[in-house]
């Protein structure tokens, strides 16, 4: 499978802790972004990096979470503290910037539960 | 900003009857709009896309028209089956922006 992946796909917590996702891309794709979805919304976006440099966060990324793009490949998002309000699915994507298309490729998302 | 406006669902059809989803955008610049689809336990696929005014996409029977006077981008089918029960999500795209952004997704239950 050369799609994206997202690990673990299940994530039941309880309110305080840490919890870390990684995602990883279609390999040759050099665009990586994170989104939120919450039951009965779309997808919100987070953030998203062109190779290892994390070009842009949205206000909704508070300092409680921090992702990383290390090497230009996978990527982890950390949320540290979660609160109640953490719990949604969290959905990588990853695309070409020479494309620059909008066409993202999507993996099947990581939920989160907080207890 | 940027924002997208879908029609609230769940959208419940019988099978073979005709589909339209209502989605309008406010934009800066010129994006390009975008259906994806969610299919139960699956992950956000794209359907179709339309980059500049005018353009209709289309894929497995689904078409939606670029109307850049109306700002819309309404998703249609002319019968619907079952396999189509979904969440669909209307976006937008801009190239300063970088990122999509989503509407709300509207459920389509298709039945027997």
């Amino acid at each position: 499978d050369t799609g994206v992946s997202q690990d673990p796909r299940h994530k039941i917590t309880k309110r305080g802790q840490n919890v870390t996702f990684r995602c990883d891309p279609i390999s040759e794709h050099n665009r990586l972004y994170w989104y939120r979805q919450t039951l009965g919304q779309g997808p919100e976006f987070l953030t998203y990096f062109q190779n290892e440099a994390q070009l842009e966060k949205s206000r909704l990324l508070s300092d409680r979470f921090s992702a990383e793009r290390p090497k230009g490949s996978f990527s982890t998002l950390e949320i540290q503290r979660t609160e109640q309000g953490d719990s949604a699915m969290y959905l990588c994507a990853s695309s070409l910037v020479q494309a620059n298309t909008g066409e993202l490729f999507f993996g099947e998302g990581s939920r989160l539960t907080v207890l | 900003g940027n924002s997208v406006t879908q029609m609230e669902g769940p959208v419940t059809l019988s099978e073979e009857a005709f589909l339209t989803i209502n989605c309008t955008y406010t934009a800066t610049g010129y994006p390009s709009l975008f259906w994806y689809v969610q299919y139960p336990g699956e992950g956000l696929q794209l359907l179709l896309k339309a980059t500049k005014a005018d353009d209709k996409g289309s894929n497995k029977g689904f078409e939606a028209t670029y109307r850049k006077e109306t700002t819309s981008f309404h998703l249609e089918k002319g019968s619907v089956q079952v396999s189509d029960s979904a969440v669909y999500f209307c976006a937008l795209f801009t190239g300063g922006g970088n990122k999509l952004t989503f509407g709300t997704g509207t459920q389509l239950k298709v039945e027997l």
